[in-house]
C-alpha cells in the first residue's frame, strides 16, 4: 500500500530565504506526483505536476524534482515571501490503476516571517 | 481557468440530521468527481469516486449508506451525510479532473461541517 510522508511537518523561515520541502513515497511505480498549496480553511491549489518520465518541473519561483527510484520529491521555493505561508501537500496516485485518485502526504506547514 | 464550486461553504447541524453538500464543475463537464475528507491538522483522505450515470465507488472503511453520493449530471455531484454525528464533523473537499485523458484536477473550496 502506498504511503506518502512529508518532512518537516512545519517550517518557519524569514522572508527571502529559500524553502526546501520533502516528500517521500513507498511505492515507486507512480505515473505522476503533484504538489498543492492549501491556505487555512480553503481548498487546494495545484502548483506543479511531474509526470513519471520527468525529473523536474518549474513554475516561476517553484521547482519540483522527482526521483522515482529513491521514492522522493523535493519542492524548492526560491526567495520566499510572506504570501508563501500556507500548507504544502504532495500527492501521488495510490495505485497504478487508480486514475484521478490521489493519496496525500500530511503536508508541511510553512510560515514566512517578514 | 476551470473552477469547481462547493455549496454550502460551511454548515452546522444537529446530531441525527442529514446534510447535503454540492460539488459543481462550472465551465467543464466532469463524468468523474472525487470526494475527500480532512480532519483538523490531518491530510486529505479519499472517501469515494463519484461516477456520472453509475454508482459511486467507496474507499475501504467508508460507509456507503452513511455517505450517499449522487452524480446527478455532468456538472454536479452531491454528497449527503446521513444521520450525522459529531465524529462526522470535518472538512469535505471535492475534485474533478479536467478531462478523462488528463491528470490535471481542480479542487473545490471545501465545506466545513460541524455536527452538534
Amino acid at each position: 500500500k502506498q504511503e506518502v510522508t512529508q518532512i518537516p511537518a512545519a517550517l518557519s523561515v524569514p522572508e527571502g530565504e529559500n524553502l526546501v520541502l520533502n516528500c517521500s513515497f513507498t511505492d515507486s511505480a507512480i505515473y505522476n506526483l503533484q504538489w498543492f498549496r492549501q491556505d487555512p480553511g480553503k481548498g487546494l491549489t495545484s502548483l506543479l505536476l511531474i509526470q513519471s518520465s520527468q525529473r523536474e518541473q518549474t513554475s516561476g519561483r517553484l521547482n519540483a524534482s522527482l526521483d522515482k527510484s529513491s521514492g522522493r520529491s523535493t519542492l524548492y521555493i526560491a526567495a520566499s515571501q510572506p504570501g508563501d505561508s500556507a500548507t504544502y501537500l504532495c500527492a501521488v496516485p495510490p495505485a497504478t490503476d487508480s486514475w484521478g485518485k490521489l493519496q496525500f502526504g500530511a503536508g508541511t506547514q510553512v510560515v514566512v516571517t517578514p | 481557468g476551470a473552477v469547481v464550486s462547493q455549496h454550502p461553504s460551511w454548515v452546522i447541524c444537529k446530531s441525527g440530521t442529514s446534510v447535503k453538500i454540492e460539488c459543481r464543475s462550472l465551465d467543464f463537464q466532469a463524468t468523474t468527481m472525487f470526494w475527500y475528507r480532512q480532519f483538523p491538522k490531518q491530510s486529505l483522505m479519499l472517501m469515494a469516486t463519484s461516477n456520472e450515470g453509475s454508482k459511486a465507488t467507496y474507499e475501504q472503511g467508508v460507509e456507503k449508506d452513511k455517505f450517499l453520493i449522487n452524480h446527478a449530471s455532468l456538472t454536479l455531484s452531491t454528497l449527503t451525510v446521513t444521520s450525522a454525528h459529531p465524529e462526522d464533523s470535518s472538512f469535505y473537499i471535492c475534485s474533478a479532473p479536467r478531462a478523462q485523458n488528463t491528470d490535471t484536477q481542480y479542487f473545490g473550496p471545501g465545506t466545513r461541517l460541524t455536527v452538534l
